[in-house]
């Protein structure tokens, strides 16, 4: 059973434009959410995260939303830019801080447009 | 530079072959894991070790072992390769907590025929 659900398995978004990428997630004792990137031929890369008790986070052109009733979340990047290009990976934390291994989405392929 | 460091990068292996892929990081983080990536799959924990002389089972470690050898390294052995296990396998590590996510390694793509 598939604990974290990345449902669009391919995005297509225009230059400039907002991306907005979705993650579910069933285990309601998962307290911590993270977002990667991931390019062809390399290790995935960590982009921004969210601790349960807050519903925003951001980082520059990345913003993460959490709505815990829904079991949702999502990523923002605003503007997109050629470089966002990537397979985005939803993960998240059951407690003991991470230590003990992330559970990840099938992952999502951004393509931005020019 | 500081980071992950996988070897080998490519491996093709004959079914029944044996080998071992090795892991190692500069960060002094205390806990590893080893994740392997299979084509709409996203990624699923192997085994991981929390701190140094610890390791557990993760999502999908039939097949695997591993050995902490020290702080610094982690290594996933496959004693009998199966086709089943042909994939592509990262390595990471973390402080104790996922506060400031994992750091992973660029990848071991690994063939079995």
């Amino acid at each position: 059973d598939q604990q974290v659900k990345q449902n669009s398995p391919s995005l297509s978004v225009q230059e400039g434009r907002i991306s907005i990428l979705n993650c579910d997630y069933t285990n309601s004792m998962f307290d911590y959410f993270l977002w990667y990137k991931k390019y062809p031929a390399e290790g995935p890369t960590f982009l921004i995260s969210i601790s349960s008790i807050k519903d925003k986070n951001e980082d520059g052109r990345f913003t993460v939303f959490l709505n815990k009733s829904a079991k949702h979340l999502s990523l923002h990047i605003v503007p997109s830019q050629p470089g966002d290009s990537a397979v985005y990976f939803c993960a998240a934390s059951a407690g003991g801080g991470g230590a003990d291994g992330l559970t990840f989405g099938k992952g999502t392929h951004l393509i931005i447009q020019p | 530079n500081a980071g992950v460091t996988q070897t080998p990068k490519f491996q093709v292996l004959k079914t029944g072959q044996s080998m071992t892929l090795q892991c190692a990081q500069d960060m002094n983080h205390n806990s590893m894991y080893w994740y392997r990536q299979d084509p709409g799959m996203g990624l699923r924990l192997i085994y991981y070790s929390a701190s140094e002389g610890t390791t557990d089972k993760g999502e999908v470690p039939n097949g695997y072992n591993v050995s902490r050898l020290n702080k610094r390294e982690f290594s996933l052995r496959l004693e009998s390769a199966a086709p089943s296990q042909t994939s592509v396998y990262f390595c990471a590590s973390s402080e104790m907590t996922a506060v400031y996510g994992y750091t992973f390694g660029s990848g071991t793509r690994l063939t079995v025929v």
